[in-house]
């Protein structure tokens, strides 16, 4: 079992949808954890941390299910600017700082 | 501007040649690190380096061989060794401060060898 996975996609949805991705990860020890947004041939960029309470910003909502070990994020009112690959990233644990990433959901807005 | 620079973006080089790649942050960051993306496939990791003078492999560090002899600065060395090389390669750094483990990254460096 991979330690972070994601559906990879595509998603092809409408301007103006609700999109949301959602991933796993085996580590049940894991502390901390993020989306990452990557354009094609760019670097990863991140999106947002994401809190046990949930956090929202603007149009965009993480939510971390610890007894579950899934985190997700909501995407509302999808644009086209939107389209690009998340990345499910997880800090496990220990003092290394190394960070695991999933493959990636790749997201397609249509017009 | 703080941020982590890469160069070059391109790199073309013959097999059998050891390229450098350079990686530099001015973001006053602890740790830094190296990662490997290949088309369709996610980040993996070579090497990454807590503080100057030392670093640590990662997952496929095998034809890699990095330094860290200025906390700004960790560049990474492609040797011939390395069997695979054309890649698109991204550096990144991170604080390492209690509970902010979020990495920021650098442009990358696409290199290809013939």
């Amino acid at each position: 079992r991979k330690e972070v996975e994601q559906d990879p996609g595509p998603f092809n949805v409408p301007e103006g949808a609700t999109v949301a991705f959602n991933c796993t990860y085996s580590n049940s020890a894991s502390q901390s954890f993020f989306w990452y947004r990557q354009d094609c041939r760019k670097e990863p960029k991140l999106l947002m941390s994401v809190y046990s309470s949930g956090n929202e910003d603007g149009r965009f909502t993480a939510q971390l299910n610890r007894a579950s070990q899934y985190i997700s994020l909501l995407i509302r009112d999808s644009k086209l600017s939107d389209s690009a690959t998340y990345l499910c990233v997880v800090f496990p644990s220990g003092n290394t700082g190394k960070l695991i990433f999933g493959q990636g959901t790749t997201l397609q807005v249509k017009p | 501007d703080g941020g982590i620079t890469q160069s070059p973006k391109y790199l073309f080089r013959k097999e059998g040649q050891n390229v450098t790649l350079s990686c530099e942050q001015n973001l006053n960051h602890d740790a830094m690190y190296w990662y490997r993306q290949d088309p369709g496939q996610g980040l993996r990791l070579i090497y990454y380096s807590q503080i100057v003078n030392d670093f640590q492999k990662g997952d496929i560090a095998e034809g890699y061989s990095v330094s860290r002899e200025k906390k700004e600065s960790f560049p990474l060395t492609v040797t011939s060794a390395q069997k695979n090389p054309t890649a698109f390669y991204l550096c990144a750094s991170s604080t390492l401060r209690q509970g902010s483990y979020e990495q920021y990254f650098g442009p990358g460096t696409r290199l290809t060898v013939t």
